[in-house]
């Protein structure tokens, strides 16, 4: 099956710093990636769509100026989690389906972000 | 009430089992998946269906759409399936850029 790398996979910061998260499609291209927020014992929430050469779509309650999205290419998405706090502390994952109708969707492997 | 609902949402059982997980939808889908994450995070693709079965070695995923129900079913259970699986649709038509509805999820453990 297809494949969808993030990196990295575990990241620690200090408050007030910012970080990157990276979700590349290896083999396909992906024009539309999800990104979602887990946390612990709860389902997936989805954060945002990410649109290749256009501005990310959020879901209703995500802070667009807090978690910065860029689809510069059709194989790479940026999270950015800006001016990072303890509660943004939680697992993100990113999500790729290849062009077409009723497509599989590829996860990537998660990141853990610890914010101290 | 959720547009996706999962049953049971814990289940335990010993290793050589035969496991069902089952999931019912509210809304009208284009295509439906079953997905298995384990401790630590990564969520794997099992199956994707619209109609009918599939099968991938001991996994094998229905799904009913004029009831909306679908079931995952293990067969000779394993420790190592322990993990979390998660129903997911696909509504709309389907295209590329339309969002999973997830369910909450079941959280299997296989004990030897």
């Amino acid at each position: 099956g297809a494949v969808v790398s993030q990196h990295p996979s575990r990241v620690i910061c200090k408050s007030g710093t910012s970080v990157k998260i990276e979700c590349r499609s290896l083999d396909f291209q992906a024009t539309t990636m999800f990104w979602y927020r887990q946390f612990p014992k709860k389902s997936l929430m989805l954060m945002a769509t990410s649109n290749e050469g256009s501005k990310a779509t959020y879901e209703q309650g995500v802070e667009k100026d807090k978690f910065l999205i860029n689809h510069a290419s059709l194989t790479l998405s940026t999270l950015t989690v800006t001016s990072a706090h303890p509660e943004d502390s939680s697992f993100y994952i990113c999500s790729a389906r290849r062009q077409g109708l009723y497509t599989e969707a590829f996860f990537g492997q998660g990141t853990r972000l610890t914010v101290v | 009430k959720n547009e996706v609902e999962q049953s049971p949402q814990n289940l335990t059982a010993q290793e050589g089992e035969f496991i069902t997980i089952n999931c019912s939808y509210s809304v009208g889908i284009s295509a439906l998946h079953w997905l298995q994450q384990h401790p630590g995070g990564g969520i794997v693709s099992l199956f994707m269906l619209s109609s009918g079965k599939k099968k991938h070695g001991r996994l094998i995923a229905t799904i009913n759409i004029q009831e909306k129900h679908s079931s995952l079913h293990i067969t000779a259970s394993h420790p190592r399936d322990s993990a979390v699986y998660i129903c997911a649709v696909l509504g709309g038509r389907g295209g590329s850029n339309y969002k999973l509805t997830f369910g909450k999820g079941t959280l299997l453990t296989v004990n030897p």
